[in-house]
C-alpha cells in the first residue's frame, strides 16, 4: 500500500493561481497524474505523467512532481475549473494508487 | 473518436454475483490494457483492476482479489467484470477506462460508468 495525501478542499477567486498538492513518500520515484471530475461526470486526465498536458487541456493547467510533493497548478483560474480533482501514482511495478481528491471552490 | 460504454450494473444482494461490461469502440481494441475503477457514492476513486490486451498480465486490488475477475473478448472489442461475493461496501459506480499499450498507467479515456448497488 502507498498513501497519496491531498487537502480536502480549497478556494480560490476567479483569475487567481490555485495550487493542488498531493503528498507521499518518496512521491518523485513515480509518475503521477492528476484528473479532473466535475459532478455528475466521469473523471478526464487533466496532466500525465508528471507534468504533460493531453490535447484539449488549457495552458493554464501545469504539474510538477518533486521531493515527497506533487503540484497541479491552475493559472488564471476559471469558474468552469470548479471541480474534484485527484492524483493518481504509478510505478514500474503493479501498484496504482489515489489521492483523497481535492474539492477545488471557484468563487 | 474513442468511446467506452458500460452495461450491466444495478442491485444485487449481499453474497450474490453480477457481470460488468464495457463494449469499445474508436481504437484498435487489442492493441490496450483496459482497466476497471469504481467511485463509492461521495468518495474517491479506487483502482480495482486491469488486464492487458492479449490477457497475459492481469491484476486485481486487494479489496477484490478472489471474487472479482477481469477478463476481455478482443473479437467482440469488449471488457467484463465479474463480481462474486459481493459486499455491501462494493457498492459503487464502476468505470472502465483505457491505458497504454505498453501498460495500465493511468485511464486515459473513460466511460460513463455503471452504478452497482449491494443492498438487502
Amino acid at each position: 500500500s502507498y498513501d497519496l495525501t491531498q487537502p480536502p478542499s480549497l478556494s480560490v477567486s476567479p483569475g487567481q493561481t490555485a495550487s493542488i498538492t498531493c503528498s507521499g513518500d518518496q512521491l518523485e520515484d513515480k509518475y503521477l497524474c492528476w484528473y479532473r471530475q466535475r459532478p455528475g461526470q466521469s473523471p478526464v486526465v487533466v496532466i500525465y505523467e508528471d507534468n504533460k498536458r493531453p490535447p484539449g487541456i488549457p495552458e493554464r493547467f501545469s504539474g510538477s512532481n518533486s521531493g515527497n510533493t506533487a503540484t497541479l497548478t491552475i493559472s488564471g483560474t476559471q469558474p468552469m475549473d470548479e471541480a474534484d480533482y485527484y492524483c493518481q501514482a504509478w510505478d514500474s511495478g503493479s501498484g496504482r494508487f489515489f489521492g483523497g481528491g481535492t474539492r477545488l471552490t471557484v468563487l | 473518436q474513442v468511446q467506452l460504454e458500460e452495461s450491466g450494473g444495478g442491485l444485487v444482494k449481499p453474497g450474490g454475483s453480477l457481470r460488468l461490461s464495457c463494449v469499445a469502440s474508436g481504437f484498435t481494441f487489442s492493441d490496450y490494457y483496459l482497466i476497471w475503477i469504481r467511485q463509492a457514492p461521495g468518495k474517491g476513486l479506487e483502482w480495482v483492476s486491469y488486464i492487458s490486451g492479449s490477457s497475459f498480465n492481469v491484476f486485481s486490488a486487494d479489496s477484490v482479489k478472489g471474487r472479482f475477475t477481469v477478463s476481455r473478448d478482443n473479437a467482440k472489442k469488449s471488457l467484463y467484470l465479474d463480481m462474486n461475493s459481493l459486499r455491501a461496501d462494493d457498492t459503487a459506480v464502476y468505470y472502465c477506462a483505457r491505458g497504454h499499450t505498453s501498460g495500465a498507467y493511468y485511464g486515459e479515456y473513460w466511460g460513463q460508468g455503471a452504478l452497482v448497488t449491494v443492498s438487502s
